[in-house]
């Protein structure tokens, strides 16, 4: 158990629809990494927060947003959804601010399912 | 352009057996990380490497900064092990963040 978790673990919803997901990091982390990882794609960054403010920016849609609130946690915020956005995604948490020096701890993940 | 390559893609092996998984990049980077990914979709990490080498375990990891290489090698590999590994990178260059190879596929049969 990596500490970091996320809600829901599976998600199955229609094309257009919108949906938050949800990451809770590990206590005393500063840094929240957004993570998605489809089949074709493999794993690719989305974005990062440190400590409430955006840190990091990675091949995360228009479609897409992302927050964290001053508690740390951090909500991914899907819209208008394709049949492509069908992936897994992941929260990690770190201490400090960036990729540098910090172990990253991944969270379960969330299973995102489009119909 | 930034690039991370793995090799080998899938990786098969008896109980018992020492393995070795490359990763390769292709300008200069601050930091690499191995990570597991476990047949149930989870993540762990692995190690965080600038230079040397870092053992945990039965698992070693070695970076050599000059040729832009670093490998994960498995000492008495076990079915346990049997995950996908993936090695990631931070470039010098370029926006503050990871940028993954396509992962190795280790299977060791009993």
């Amino acid at each position: 158990d990596s500490g970091v978790t996320q809600t829901p673990k599976h998600l199955i919803t229609a094309t257009g629809q919108r949906v938050t997901l949800r990451c809770s990091p590990r206590s005393g982390d500063l840094s929240v990494y957004w993570y998605q990882q489809s089949l074709d794609q493999g794993l690719q960054f989305l974005i990062q927060y440190y400590n409430g403010e955006e840190r990091a920016k990675g091949n995360i849609l228009e479609r897409f947003s992302a927050q964290q609130f001053p508690d740390l946690h951090s909500e991914l915020n899907l819209s208008s959804l394709e049949l492509g956005d069908s992936a897994l995604y992941f929260c990690a948490s770190s201490v400090g601010p960036g990729p540098n020096t910090d172990t990253q701890y991944f969270g379960p993940g969330t299973r995102l399912t489009v119909l | 352009k930034n690039e991370v390559e793995q090799s080998p893609q899938n990786l098969t092996a008896q109980e018992g057996e020492f393995i070795t998984i490359n990763c390769s990049y292709s300008v200069g980077i601050s930091a690499l990380h191995w990570l597991q990914q476990h047949p149930g979709g989870g993540i762990v990490s692995l190690f965080m490497l600038s230079s040397g080498k870092k053992k945990h375990g039965r698992l070693i990891a070695t970076i050599n900064i000059q040729e832009k290489h670093s490998s994960l090698h498995i000492t008495a590999s076990h079915p346990r092990d049997s995950a996908v590994y993936i090695c990631a990178v931070r470039f010098w260059q370029g926006a503050q963040k990871l940028v993954f190879g396509q992962g190795t596929r280790l299977t060791i049969n009993p």
